[in-house]
């Protein structure tokens, strides 16, 4: 069974300073990972999705990793604002004949002070 | 192309109610997914469809909650009698084997 564990559950950082975020699973046999970004009370919005056989995928000030041998996942964030505050969410595509299932972390809760 | 559109955003039922949240997803896209999420926790899988075939339901409760996705219109997931413990966001993606695509969810509250 796929477990999915995001470190820290919470991080709290002056504006400026440089964000990164740990993602690990379990089962390495995952045809994609995913990041999340969600503010309270709404929706996910996607930010970056790294396929399997892919590295590192970078969007502006955004950079996330994956290491698929030993199951970790790092996203950057560069220059961090305010309005980066958010909970920001990994999760793992695994195909299957049996039925995909896209397993989520529980989550990193940022705050990005002024 | 809509994102993939859920109703109601918020869904007020008192407690024996029953409570019936719809997914549309993006166009082109035959697979739905339906994830809960409890105040303060991540998201938990529930069911995995395609059109008029469920194939992953390992993630909804044995009692209660069912999910369809008929060949035409949305996606329905149905939870009967309704208990304050079913309170949550409960939201809805649409995907094609790669990138998984959200809805705003639906936050049910059981008074």
């Amino acid at each position: 069974k796929q477990e999915v564990t995001q470190i820290p559950a919470a991080l709290s950082v002056p504006e400026g300073e440089n964000l990164v975020l740990n993602c690990s699973f379990t089962d390495s046999a995952i045809y994609n990972l995913q990041w999340f970004r969600q503010d309270p009370g709404k929706g996910l919005t996607s930010l970056l999705l790294i396929q399997s056989s892919q590295r590192e995928q970078t969007s502006g000030r955004l950079n996330a990793s994956l290491d698929k041998s030993s199951g970790r996942s790092t996203l950057y964030i560069a220059a961090s604002q305010p309005g980066d505050s958010a909970t920001y969410l990994c999760a793992v595509l695994r195909i299957k004949a049996a039925g995909n299932k896209l397993t989520f972390g529980g989550g990193t809760r940022v705050l990005v002070k002024p | 192309n809509a994102g993939v559109m859920q109703n109601p955003r918020h869904l007020v039922r008192r407690r024996g109610q029953e409570a019936r949240l719809r997914c549309s997803p993006m166009k082109g896209h035959s697979h739905v997914y339906w994830y809960r999420q409890l105040p303060e926790e991540g998201l938990k899988f529930m069911v995995y469809l395609q059109k008029e075939n469920i194939i992953d339901e390992s993630g909804m409760p044995k009692e209660r909650f069912s999910a369809e996705f008929p060949k035409e219109g949305p996606s329905i997931l149905r939870i009967q009698q309704v208990v304050r413990g079913d309170s949550a966001a409960y939201f809805c993606a649409s995907g094609q084997n790669t990138e998984a695509f959200f809805g705003q969810g639906t936050r049910l509250t059981v008074v």
